[in-house]
């Protein structure tokens, strides 16, 4: 049972636009999410988080954007840039549990 | 820099052999956790200690796997008569709650990839 679906697995975007990472999860329980970067053979690496009080929050050029009612947050990456070429897992925990449960991942390329 | 560091990086062995990997969390931190991850998932909860208390295993775990923490500090994961589906990426993360605080951020270590052969 996925809690938590990327349901793209790869993204490509131009240098300087906006890349859009989509998330969506079922457990009403989950109150709190976060965006981790991975790059290969690194552990992930924690970007930014929202808390289900928050419709979003922002970290200079990545914006997350949380739905409640859809069950659905995004990541917005603006301008995106080369070095952001790595795979994102969306990731949420919540309901007493500490443990975070994580997506499967979008492997983002941002193309020069 | 005082992230969380594991050892070791990358290690291969022969299956029915057992493997310890290390974790040293981030030092002021009081929670420690374990994650498997395989090709195209994410990582997967295996464990987590409060100090030097493991709160929770998954079902993932099974009894060829052991986690202690015996301080409070480091980590160690036995896995105990390796299997070849025991290859996968082991990431260790640590993280500081407060008490009556839920929601927490962890902050992982760089993994370690083992591979049976």
């Amino acid at each position: 049972d996925q809690q938590v679906k990327q349901n793209s697995p790869s993204l490509s975007v131009q240098e300087g636009r906006i890349s859009i990472l989509n998330c969506d999860y079922t457990n009403s329980m989950f109150d709190y999410f976060l965006w981790y970067k991975k790059y290969p053979a690194e552990g992930p690496t924690f970007l930014i988080s929202i808390s289900s009080i928050k419709d979003k929050n922002e970290d200079g050029r990545f914006t997350v954007f949380l739905n409640k009612s859809a069950k659905h947050l995004s990541l917005h990456i603006v301008p995106s840039q080369p070095g952001d070429s790595a795979v994102y897992f969306c990731a949420a925990s919540g309901g007493g549990y500490q443990k975070v449960t994580f997506g499967t991942g979008t492997k983002l390329q941002v193309i020069p | 820099d005082t992230g969380v560091s594991q050892d070791p990086r990358h290690k291969i062995t022969k299956r029915g052999q057992n493997v310890t990997f290390r974790c040293d969390p981030i030092s002021e931190h009081n929670r420690l956790y374990w994650y498997r991850q395989t090709l195209g998932q994410g990582p997967e909860f295996l464990t987590y200690f409060q100090n030097e208390a493991q709160l929770e295993k998954s079902r993932l775990l099974s009894d060829r796997f052991s986690a202690e923490r015996p301080k409070g500090s480091f980590s160690t994961l036995e896995i105990q008569r390796t299997e070849q589906g025991d290859s996968a990426m082991y990431l260790c993360a640590s993280s500081s709650v407060l008490t009556g605080i839920f929601q927490e951020t962890q902050y992982f270590g760089p993994g370690t990839r083992l591979l049976v052969l």
